[in-house]
């Protein structure tokens, strides 16, 4: 099994929601990562999770919460968002840099497309 | 730092035209690797190949090729007899070891029928 499933697929909410992103492998892959995509841009990273633990936050503020309750699930909690996070939201997973695996691909999940009015 | 550059941003070609996507990278690592990543419409990317720093050969795989050069710090990508489901937005990215993508700005190929 080679794939990353993510949920939901489309999600519009309010500024003042609170709405959650699920990521979810079974490939084994103990690192996780969330990335941010605008219209026309290259992905950015936001979280990543190496062995359920947070190992870099690039900054992301607050109303972005990540969580990995365990190795195969990713969660990113969306609280009083603004207009300008609209994007597409994409999860992936790989083996961990600690395992020697550092250099191996990423395997991207189709993506969430949030809109917050 | 890491930075890759992929300075085409949009290309248009008739379909069964070869076309080329280039890539140039700039890191002080002397360990990396390098990808290609195709994001469709649909929005997942998906992973085309994963080359690394010590190894220079060229890779074909069917109608596509990579050359990767490192005296010009390049791994350009070819696609070849192009078809209209090629059309898409391709990343190439560099891989430093440290659990992190460096993703160039991307080139949205389009193949006219």
């Amino acid at each position: 099994d080679t794939e990353v499933t993510q949920t939901p697929k489309h999600l519009v909410m309010g500024m003042t929601n609170k709405k959650s992103l699920k990521c979810e492998q079974h490939m084994g892959h103990r690192a996780m990562y969330w990335y941010k995509q605008k219209a026309k841009k290259p992905p950015e990273l936001m979280f990543v999770y190496s062995y359920e633990k947070l190992s870099i936050n690039e900054s992301v503020p607050s109303r972005f919460s990540p969580e990995c309750p365990n190795s195969s699930l990713l969660n990113l909690h969306l609280h009083a968002l603004q207009p300008e996070d609209s994007a597409l939201y994409l999860c992936a997973s790989s083996q961990d840099q600690s395992a020697g695996g550092g250099y191996n691909e990423q395997f991207f999940g189709p993506g969430t497309r949030l809109t917050v009015l | 730092a890491q930075k890759v550059t992929q300075a085409q941003t949009e290309i248009s070609v008739v379909e069964k035209e070869d076309v080329t996507l280039d890539c140039v990278y700039e890191t002080r690592d002397t360990t990396y690797y390098l990808f290609w990543y195709k994001q469709p419409p649909s929005g997942e990317l998906v992973f085309l190949i994963r080359r690394n720093s010590f190894d220079e050969q060229n890779e074909i795989s069917g109608r596509y090729s990579w050359n990767f050069q490192k005296s010009t710090s390049s791994f350009n990508f070819t696609i070849t007899a192009s078809q209209v489901v090629d059309s898409a937005v391709y990343f190439c990215a560099l891989n430093n070891g440290a659990n992190n993508l460096f993703f160039g700005t991307g080139t949205r190929l389009t193949v006219i029928p």
